[in-house]
């Protein structure tokens, strides 16, 4: 599916680099996410965007910066992060984000180590 | 705060054979439950979702969940395994006093044998 595409695909980084993923969505939703994916951990969600205003920020450092320009993108800054913060980077969008029933549909994710 | 189990963090099945996997959920009003599923390398797809109605929710893939409210369960289930449906699965819960957050289980990886 290319309703939600992410990039890069894998990056990886030094503790000291300044990074930038990068999210788009081309299905005409309002409402964007990012997800942290650990290995052995759940899902974690880190910020919501609805209408490009953060709705969400799930005590997230501030090493991780987000942006939205526009309903369709989606930026996660990265800067001085450490190892623990390796996992896969997931970006998801849905129409909205009222009422709990709104399907999100996910991008491929981008794969961050951190060395 | 709603709240997802998934018991089993490992299935392995037959090509061929029924897979039930197992998802209890805690939430003091109705939920909205949804069934993800990642094949590695990617992005989490939905398999289906049940907001009310029948209980019985048919999804994509040949796949079925069952709402049952007495046990606060959503198990998925397919009858006949193909090779292809070796992944990871997710359950998740959305609450409509949560905007439109989902709170995922841990993931049940399935392998399928020849």
């Amino acid at each position: 599916e290319t309703g939600v595409t992410q990039t890069p695909r894998h990056l990886v980084m030094g503790m000291t680099n300044k990074k930038s993923l990068k999210c788009e969505q081309h299905l005409g939703h309002n409402a964007m996410y990012w997800y942290k994916q650990s290995a052995k951990k759940p899902l974690e969600l880190m910020f919501v965007y609805n209408f490009k205003e953060q709705t969400e920020n799930n005590s997230v450092p501030s090493r991780f910066s987000p942006e939205c320009p526009n309903s369709s993108h989606l930026f996660l800054h990265l800067h001085t992060l450490q190892p623990e913060d390796s996992a896969l980077y997931l970006c998801a969008s849905s129409p909205r984000t009222s009422g709990g029933q709104e399907t999100q549909y996910f991008g491929p994710g981008t794969r961050l180590l951190v060395l | 705060a709603q709240s997802v189990t998934q018991p089993d963090i490992h299935i392995t099945v037959s090509e061929g054979a029924s897979l039930e996997l197992r998802c209890n959920y805690s939430y003091g009003a109705t939920p909205y439950l949804f069934w993800y599923v990642q094949s590695p390398g990617q992005g989490l797809q939905l398999l289906l979702k049940y907001f009310s109605g029948d209980t019985l929710v048919q999804g994509i893939k040949g796949f079925e969940a069952e709402f049952k409210r007495s046990q606060s369960s959503f198990n998925l289930r397919k009858p006949s395994v193909h090779w292809s449906d070796a992944a990871e699965y997710f359950c998740a819960v959305g609450a409509a006093a949560a905007g439109n957050k989902l709170t995922f289980g841990g993931g049940t990886r399935v392998l399928v044998k020849p």
